[in-house]
């Protein structure tokens, strides 16, 4: 089955900074890499994704690339605000009429104001 | 929020017991997705239904088993209970089943097996 490294486990970084958080996959069907935050007491949120036909993908202050040679894939927070401090996980996933999601071991992201 | 509901928020129960979690999805939403999240595991899929229809396992036990009824609403039924069952429990839904789909999570059942 698929299996996802993701690193670091815990990650501080200065408001206005800018955050890397890096997921390995060994699955070559995958082909969905979502990104979820989770904050304190809640479920996880869906941020952002990518599929395998893309290289990289922005929304605002986030960004994914993915290298599907190398079978990785990053997310990076630009100008972090303490609003961000959460548990970030990666995923990766393969089609095939349903959704059979692989999480990573999670990152905590601390802000420091 | 993310318009799912998960009852109950918490649950304390004693090992060999039986519980059953109860999940409703956003309304319109026919997928229904259940996870698994522990200190030592991480985040676990465990099984979705679609529109009632069992559609992909992932690291289910044979004492867990869920089902998801005419109206949508789904239950996660964990059997014999084991100290190393507590955990968060999550309900996800989504419109559709496939990967085009986003997934909404619920605020999830956290579990105390003593």
């Amino acid at each position: 089955g698929e299996n996802v490294e993701q690193h670091p486990s815990t990650l501080s970084v200065q408001e206005g900074d800018s955050a890397v958080i890096k997921c390995t996959y060994s699955d070559s069907a995958s082909n969905y890499f979502p990104w979820y935050k989770q904050e304190l007491g809640k479920g996880p949120q869906l941020i952002i994704d990518i599929r395998s036909n893309v290289g990289e993908k922005k929304d605002q202050r986030i960004a994914v690339t993915l290298n599907k040679t190398a079978k990785h894939f990053s997310l990076h927070i630009t100008e972090t605000q303490p609003e961000d401090s959460a548990v970030y996980f990666c995923a990766a996933s393969s089609s095939g009429g349903y959704q059979k999601v692989t999480f990573g071991t999670g990152t905590k992201l601390q802000v420091i104001p | 929020d993310s318009g799912v509901t998960q009852t109950p928020k918490h649950l304390i129960t004693a090992t060999g017991q039986r519980v059953t979690l109860r999940c409703s999805p956003r309304s319109g939403d026919l997928s229904v997705y259940w996870y698994q999240q522990s200190l030592d595991q991480g985040l676990q899929f465990l099984i979705q239904y679609y529109n009632g229809e069992e559609r992909a396992k992932g690291n289910i036990l044979e004492r867990f088993s869920a089902q998801q009824f005419p109206d949508l609403h789904s239950e996660l039924n964990l059997s014999s209970l084991e100290l190393g069952d507590s955990a968060l429990y999550f309900c996800a839904s989504s419109l559709g089943q496939g990967v085009n789909n986003e997934q909404f999570f619920g605020p999830g059942t956290r579990l105390t097996v003593l």
